[in-house]
């Protein structure tokens, strides 16, 4: 079956532009999470949905940062007032439970460039 | 705070030989571990986890993984590596609200 997907997969922005980043999660998974990898901080944990509430944001970095999530499928990952330090790969992950013992299957992930 | 490390920036090993990338971990509570691949400008793909139970996990592609609770510890493992298995390895621990905490990464260069 399909997996994880991500659009863009590249996103090359202006200093101080917002942008949107789409997630479409493995067809009947309840869990979607959000993470970025950079080079300097590694992989880390943004937000975490279950169904389209965000119990735990508390891995978002500020609140230029903001996610949704409809209908229970797709997610959208907001950066406003975008800042070079916002230059990183994001990947969104889902499973089919919330429990700490559900895989988590990732997208592709979607590579940002702020200049 | 749930934690792993993963103690070498890269591995290297030749092709043939068996394949070690180490992984320690510090949680309280059970301890809910996984294993990860990431090819160039890829995502990452599941490969094995462990939950509870037999201490030595199968997973894909050939890999597998010790748990030790006495030494932390949660190595993967493959007997013989196939140049193809280079890439950028993360081990991570699962805590609240199935949160992943993952490790720096191991670079694995399988020399032909």
């Amino acid at each position: 079956g399909a997996g994880v997907s991500q659009s863009p997969s590249n996103k090359v922005t202006e200093k101080g532009k917002d942008v949107e980043l789409r997630c479409d999660p493995i067809s009947g998974h309840t869990a979607l999470y959000w993470y970025r990898q950079s080079l300097g901080q590694g992989l880390e944990f943004l937000i975490y949905f279950q169904g389209n509430s965000a119990p735990d944001k508390s891995g978002l970095p500020s609140d230029r940062f903001s996610a949704e999530r409809t209908g229970g499928s797709v997610s959208t990952l907001t950066i406003q007032r975008t800042q070079q330090e916002d230059s990183a790969v994001y990947l969104c992950a889902s499973s089919s439970g919330v429990t700490s013992t559900d895989t988590q299957y990732f997208g592709p992930g979607t590579r940002l460039t702020v200049l | 705070a749930q934690s792993v490390a993963q103690p070498e920036d890269q591995v290297n090993v030749a092709e043939g030989n068996p394949l070690t990338v180490k992984c320690t971990y510090s949680v309280s509570g059970n301890p809910y571990l996984f294993w990860y691949v990431q090819y160039p400008n890829r995502g990452l793909q599941f490969l094995l986890k462990y939950i509870t139970g037999d201490n030595l996990v199968k997973g894909s592609y050939g890999f597998e993984a010790e748990f030790n609770k006495s030494q932390t510890s949660f190595h993967l493992k493959k007997p013989s590596a196939l140049v193809s298995d280079s890439a950028l390895y993360f081990c991570a621990v699962s805590y609240g609200n199935n949160r992943l905490a993952f490790g720096k990464g191991n670079q694995v260069v399988v020399i032909p």
